[in-house]
């Protein structure tokens, strides 16, 4: 199985509302990856998880809350966005961050949730 | 900062017709990668290239690096429709993680 499943597809929250995406993958990879995408921009990183520990958080501010319960499952909580937070969040995974070589990882990537904040 | 800028921004051509888009990057790398991502959707990874590579196949995608230019280029050859994508270079940047380039939108013509 070499696919990163993202739920939901589609989300549309107020600013007050709290909500979460969920990113799941079964390839045991032991590092994944929150992006933030904006229309015609390339992804840019928010949070890697590597052996289930927060290892980069790209100075995401504080409403943005992920959590990594398993080696498989990846979450971000979101809680009092703001309009301009809407974009398209993609996860992805990879083998290991601290592979033996200085090579870096391929990541797999999921479909994305399109988040919109009213 | 990005670490990559991809040339040309946006292309446009005719089914068949090879397309050709070009990556630099500011510091050394031990790899440069290639993803496609279709409108809305999650990245795809292409190929992957180390630095001691010069060239790397990999069916219709052919994938050049030249680390004194610090540049990368990416050829695909006798485009479909389902070539019509974005493009986007990567390129470690600290600790271990990846910086996406600025992207080529590529548009296929049929």
């Amino acid at each position: 199985d070499t696919e990163v499943t993202q739920t939901p597809k589609h989300l549309v929250m107020g600013m007050t509302n709290k909500k979460s995406l969920k990113c799941e993958q079964h390839m045991g990879h032991r590092a994944m990856y929150w992006y933030k995408q904006k229309a015609k921009k390339p992804p840019e990183l928010m949070f890697v998880y590597s052996y289930e520990k927060l290892s980069i958080n790209e100075s995401v501010p504080s409403r943005f809350s992920p959590e990594c319960p398993n080696s498989s499952l990846l979450n971000l909580h979101l809680h009092a966005l703001q309009p301009e937070d809407s974009a398209l969040y993609l996860c992805a995974s990879s083998q290991d961050t601290r592979a033996a070589t200085p090579y870096t990882d391929t990541q797999y990537f999921g479909p994305g949730t399109r988040l919109t904040v009213l | 900062s990005q670490q990559g800028e991809e040339d040309p921004q946006a292309l446009s051509i005719q089914e068949g017709e090879n397309a050709t888009m070009n990556c630099s990057y500011k510091t050394s790398i031990n790899n440069l990668q290639w993803y496609r991502q279709n409108s809305g959707r999650g990245l795809v990874h292409l190929i992957l290239i180390r630095s001691n590579e010069r060239e790397k196949h990999s069916g219709r995608l052919r994938v050049t690096l030249d680390t004194s230019k610090k540049s990368s280029s990416l050829l695909i050859t006798a485009s479909r429709a389902a070539d019509t994508a974005s493009y986007f270079c990567a390129t470690e940047g600290s600790a271990s993680k990846i910086i996406f380039g600025s992207g080529t939108r590529l548009s296929i013509r049929p």
